[in-house]
């Protein structure tokens, strides 16, 4: 496998159900991040982790836990969601966040898990 | 409030023409802008980046150009090629931001190439 992956790519899920997102990068990479992309709108920005340590949360609601146990993986944990959270959750790796070096550091994405809940 | 916008939610060229993406900004904070691809079933890829001090930015087909005092930015390519056809985002960043490198994206244009 090369570049960042995620699983599933589908997920259809109940209101009470708890479920989790998987997201592996296998570029060599510090940070990792989780973005939300809901129909007609923006990519937002939900979490950031560097070296596994979490270092934005953008004000996304508690039934929403990420989790990096190591600087490859990135879980994003599901409970007790909303209709309105169904969209795509894309999964992106950077070498650095913020870069080391002042220059900004490509975000590299997965193909993103499309999440419906009923 | 969307910082990012692309106006455009479409837009249709024939092939071999020019296509121009289009994006304005509202945020003066911004400093670093980049255009991202993406096919259906995959995660967008970058393309394209253009920083503040410049104005234009060339990689093979594909020019960026940066106008700062109308907040504006565009996407050229040319020639346009079937392979092209995408949604096309446009991405912003604030690097002065206390080193926070955020990125703030638009909501995307769908390109399709007529051949």
């Amino acid at each position: 496998e090369t570049g960042v992956t995620q699983t599933p790519r589908h997920l259809v899920m109940g209101m009470t159900n708890k479920k989790s997102l998987k997201c592996e990068q296998h570029l060599g990479h510090n940070a990792m991040y989780w973005y939300k992309q809901s129909a007609k709108k923006p990519l937002e920005l939900m979490f950031v982790y560097s070296l596994e340590e979490r270092v934005e949360n953008n004000s996304v609601p508690s039934r929403f836990s990420p989790e990096c146990p190591n600087s490859s993986h990135l879980f994003l944990h599901l409970h007790t969601l909303q209709p309105e959270d169904s969209a795509l959750y894309l999964c992106a790796s950077s070498q650095d966040f913020p870069p080391a070096s002042g220059i900004y550091n490509e975000q590299f994405f997965g193909p993103g898990t499309r999440l419906t809940v009923l | 409030d969307q910082q990012v916008k692309q106006n455009s939610p479409s837009l249709s060229v024939q092939e071999g023409r020019i296509s121009i993406l289009n994006c304005d900004y509202t945020n003066s904070m911004f400093d670093y802008f980049l255009w991202y691809k993406k096919y259906p079933a995959e995660g967008p890829t970058f393309l394209i980046s253009i920083s503040s001090i410049k104005d234009k930015n060339e990689d093979g087909r594909f020019t960026v150009f940066l106008n700062k005092s109308a907040k504006h930015l565009s996407l050229h390519i040319v020639p346009s090629q079937p392979g092209d056809s995408a949604v096309y985002f446009c991405a912003a960043s604030a690097s002065s931001n206390f080193g926070n490198e955020k990125l703030t994206f638009g909501t995307g244009t769908r390109l399709t190439i007529i051949p």
